[in-house]
């Protein structure tokens, strides 16, 4: 069983459109992310979810909403799509309560915008 | 906001040659986290280090946490091809919750 599974995989799409992303784990942890890689390989956080509750908001365009519908979910809707929104998104999750575990990252949706 | 860099940015070896990177945070850590992430893969956790001045060894890796919790490096002895990849320290704050913020990588490739 895949640990945290993303879906889709790939994402071609053009700009204006609206599209989501869907993360699931199963791994009991209580703290999901979600973090934009780009072409120069640059991790940032987005997003972080702790038992349902936004934790972690980084200076991230409105555009982008994510919502957690408990907490093994976490997905990410983002409206009005642009061409610098071309990059890799990777959702992780770790055990805040173990408060030192290391991140477990999906396998990275690969979003283009023509 | 706090900046975690690493260098090098890019390093080719041959296989059997030894390899380190280093990571630098603008802020003190309460721990550091390495991954590796293979080309067209996602972060793999390596290991935590939480202690000021603690090492760590996995095989052929080495891991140190700097005194003043605000530095680390990896070091690889004897490079294999498996090797290959990027490695990315992530620093965690001193803030009530979790954020991993990533170094800028060091991505490796060895030689046969």
């Amino acid at each position: 069983d895949t640990a945290v599974s993303q879906t889709p995989k790939y994402l071609v799409t053009q700009m204006g459109n609206d599209k989501s992303i869907k993360c699931e784990q199963n791994l009991g942890h209580d703290t999901m992310y979600w973090y934009k890689q780009d072409s120069k390989k640059f991790l940032k956080i987005m997003f972080s979810y702790n038992n349902k509750e936004l934790i972690i908001n980084e200076t991230v365009p409105n555009r982008f909403s994510p919502k957690s519908p408990d907490k093994a979910h976490l997905n990410l809707h983002i409206n009005s799509l642009e061409l610098g929104d071309s990059a890799v998104y990777f959702c992780a999750s770790s055990s805040f309560l173990q408060g030192r575990g290391g991140y477990t990252f999906g396998s990275g949706t690969r979003l283009t915008v023509v | 906001g706090q900046q975690v860099m690493q260098i090098p940015q890019y390093q080719h070896v041959q296989e059997g040659e030894d390899f380190t990177t280093y990571c630098n945070s603008s802020t003190t850590l309460s721990n550091i986290q390495w991954y590796k992430q293979r080309p067209g893969g996602h972060p793999v956790f390596l290991i935590q280090l939480v202690k000021s001045g603690e090492v760590k060894k996995q095989k052929r890796l080495t891991f140190q946490f700097g005194e003043a919790k605000k530095n680390s490096s990896l070091h690889i002895t004897a490079t294999q091809t498996t090797d290959v990849g990027t490695y990315f320290c992530a620093g965690c704050p001193y803030t009530g919750f979790q954020k991993l913020v990533f170094g800028t990588g060091t991505r490796l490739l060895v030689s046969p």
